[in-house]
């Protein structure tokens, strides 16, 4: 199985920083890696597919790059509905596998 | 638009069974890859099953032989039957909607239905 090791698993900052969550997976997954957010009490969002395209919808203040083994995810000029759960996910193989998250909190 | 919407979760003794649905709308169940996944309180997502539109089916090791995941295309249904549950099967239990063939990422998702096995 491959594992996803995300970090830090909590982040502070404010309004208006930029912020990079790093994803880091067992063996190479190409670009096959996702990224979600998700609110507390509800369901997971996709943000980013195949490491770096952003979903339609989604604020270009979201960024994604990577391939192989490293992956990071960046939000740019960071907003007060940003602050929440990220989790990577790859897709390159079965199990599919997920990150165990990254809180952003308000500093 | 493309909605699910999960029906089913309860509470559970251990060794219990208990199967949940997801009805969709906005797209037809039967010519997507779909999915679950789950989330224990407090922790992170865990990929559970996926079926392909062709009807092959794959699982999480920690859940084989125990759920069977399903569709009804009739009814536009996905279900997961869920036997033997043991206190480690609690979880808010997500269906998702896989992006497309060859590319098993998930761009819509239920609000999700929490399943508690316990005595």
């Amino acid at each position: 199985d491959i594992q996803m090791t995300q970090s830090p698993s909590t982040l502070s900052a404010s309004v208006g920083d930029s912020v990079t969550i790093t994803c880091r997976a067992s063996q190479s997954i190409s670009s096959w890696l996702a990224w979600y957010q998700q609110k507390p009490g509800k369901a997971p969002k996709l943000l980013i597919y195949k490491a770096s395209s952003l979903e339609s919808g989604v604020p270009s203040r979201f960024s994604g790059s990577g391939s192989g083994t490293e992956f990071t995810l960046t939000i740019s000029s960071l907003q007060p509905d940003d602050f929440s759960t990220y989790y990577c996910q790859q897709y390159n193989s079965y199990p599919l596998t997920f990150g165990g998250g990254t809180k952003v909190e308000i500093k | 638009d493309v909605q699910l919407v999960e029906s089913g979760g309860g509470l559970v003794q251990p060794g219990g069974s208990l199967r949940l649905s997801c009805a969709a709308s906005g797209f037809t169940v039967s010519s997507n890859y779909m999915s679950w996944v789950r989330q224990a309180p407090g922790k992170g997502l865990e990929w559970v099953s996926l079926i392909y539109s062709g009807g092959s089916t794959y699982y999480a090791d920690s859940v084989k032989g125990r759920f069977t995941i399903s569709r009804d295309n009739s009814k536009n249904t996905l279900y997961i039957q869920m036997n033997s549950l043991r206190a480690e099967d609690t979880a808010v239990y997500y269906c998702a909607r896989v992006m497309s063939v060859g590319a098993n990422y998930f761009d819509s998702w239920g609000q999700g239905t929490l399943v508690t096995v316990s005595s």
